[in-house]
């Protein structure tokens, strides 16, 4: 089975702080995702990968950058961390074509105070 | 604005009963897919139909596609307490690479 890890699953930070997330698979895809989720708000793509050291923007890419120096990994960070990004993180991967279903990890939940 | 938008936004009905939800989108697509969520937890694939397929089945799942008023409804047969979960529609857009664009999902209570 296809697994998507994601290393942090409950955090608390400050404002002001420097947050890593990461996301590990382990299927050899060659796409990885980053999303948030808020109430009312769905799912909705911060930054997303295609390949290893690429990157491309969401929909809500501002306050986020992403880091993929190995195909299996791909970290969310956020540089200075505010707490309108309190929110759940969702990270997820894929194969190029096929028909495009991705796999989820279980979510990270971030808390900024 | 979202790609896909659900309908209802939340549902509840008792054991047995059937379970319909509605997904509607703006742009053409090359297929769609409908993921579950359990409270707090990551979404999981269901089902994919692609955009030369009207229907399809899986287990106690039908899905239906209508291209021309680009819209989508997810039935669950039977429906059991451990159905209880969101639901999302996500659509693949023809211009939009790789990218899944989700829905706000629907919030199906169960009761037993």
């Amino acid at each position: 089975d296809v697994k998507v890890t994601q290393s942090s699953r409950y955090l608390v930070k400050r404002t002001g702080e420097k947050v890593f997330l990461e996301c590990v698979q382990d299927m050899d895809h060659e796409n990885m995702f980053w999303y948030r989720q808020d109430p009312g708000l769905g799912l909705r793509l911060i930054y997303f990968s295609y390949d290893v050291k690429m990157k491309e923007k969401g929909d809500i890419p501002e306050g986020y950058s992403v880091s993929r120096e190995k195909k299996e990994r791909f970290s969310l960070i956020l540089e200075s961390a505010s707490t309108n990004q309190t929110s759940m993180y969702l990270c997820a991967s894929s194969f190029t074509g096929g028909e495009n279903t991705i796999y989820f990890g279980e979510g990270s939940w971030l808390t900024v105070v | 604005s979202q790609q896909g938008e659900e309908d209802p936004q939340a549902l509840s009905i008792q054991e047995g009963e059937n379970a319909t939800m509605n997904c509607s989108y703006k742009t053409s697509i090359n297929n769609l897919q409908w993921y579950r969520q359990n409270s707090g937890r990551g979404l999981v694939h269901l089902i994919l139909i692609r955009s030369n397929e009207r229907e399809k089945h899986s287990g106690r799942l039908r899905v239906t596609l209508d291209t021309s008023k680009k819209s989508s409804s997810l039935l669950i047969t039977a429906s059991r307490a451990a159905d209880t979960a969101s639901y999302f529609c996500a659509t693949t857009r023809e211009a939009a690479g790789n990218k899944l664009t989700f829905g706000g999902g629907t919030r199906v209570l169960v009761k037993p």
